[in-house]
């Protein structure tokens, strides 16, 4: 199985500030044929089911909000918060779909500082 | 706008059958993948399989000895079984929709999936004795 590691384990923020997590994959998941990352990142609020924020890598889900941008390739990838709002915090998840099974990261929490 | 309303029993004792149901409200059963995730402190969020409108499934190998999905698109409902359950199999269970694309990939049109956009509300199970 494919393992997503992500970091760090939680961050704290000024509303406003930048936020970044990071998560690697020990296999690459980039598929040649397409040059695509078959990566996506996730939102979970507390008390709610995950929510989808980004697939190939970088490609924002639909009424997603701007500030929240996806990169990398390969192995390693990051999304960024640009401006954190309240409503951001939430614990953020990485999974990779190149490999079944498809595998999630161990999630980053997100707090306001 | 699709909806995912999933339900079963909370509570199992150990060695009995986890029984999981997911209605899909408005939305038709063609054209995606139907999941089912499963969510604990110990092991994160885990994929545990998927069914397509045709019946065919797709297991995480760590459970497919134990796990039959299955799905009756006259009730536009899809199913979980989970045999034999441990304390193991304590935490919260989510059916969701996978998207799905399609592409030739040489003599063959296959389908991919990339990312899970509906979620039901969870339900949560605990195994003790």
């Amino acid at each position: 199985d494919i393992v997503m590691t992500q970091s760090p384990d939680s961050l704290a923020v000024y509303l406003g500030e930048r936020a970044t997590i990071t998560c690697k994959s020990s296999q690459d998941v980039l598929y040649s044929s397409n040059n695509k990352n078959y990566l996506a990142w996730y939102q979970q609020r507390p008390g709610l089911p995950p929510k989808l924020l980004m697939y190939w890598a970088s490609t924002r889900e639909s009424g997603v909000p701007d500030r929240f941008s996806g990169g990398g390739t390969g192995t390693d990838f990051t999304l960024t918060i640009s401006s954190l709002q309240a409503e951001d915090v939430a614990i953020y998840y990485c999974q990779q779909y190149y490999s079944a099974p498809w595998t999630f990261g161990q999630g980053t929490k997100v707090e306001i500082k | 706008q699709v909806r995912l309303q999933q339900w079963g029993a909370g509570l199992l004792k150990p060695a009995k059958t986890l029984s999981l149901t997911c209605a899909v409200h408005d939305g038709s059963l063609s054209d995606y993948y139907w999941s089912w995730m499963r969510q604990s402190p110990g092991k994160g969020l885990e994929w545990i399989g998927d069914v397509v409108q045709s019946g065919s499934t797709d297991y995480n190998p760590s459970l497919k000895s134990r796990v039959t999905m299955s799905i009756d698109t006259s009730k536009n409902e899809f199913y979980l079984r989970l045999r034999s359950v441990t304390a193991a199999d304590t935490g919260v269970y989510y059916c969701a929709r996978g998207k799905r694309y399609g592409e030739w990939s040489g003599d063959f049109f296959q389908y991919f999936y990339y990312g899970t956009d509906v979620w039901g509300q969870g339900t949560t199970v605990a195994v003790s004795s």
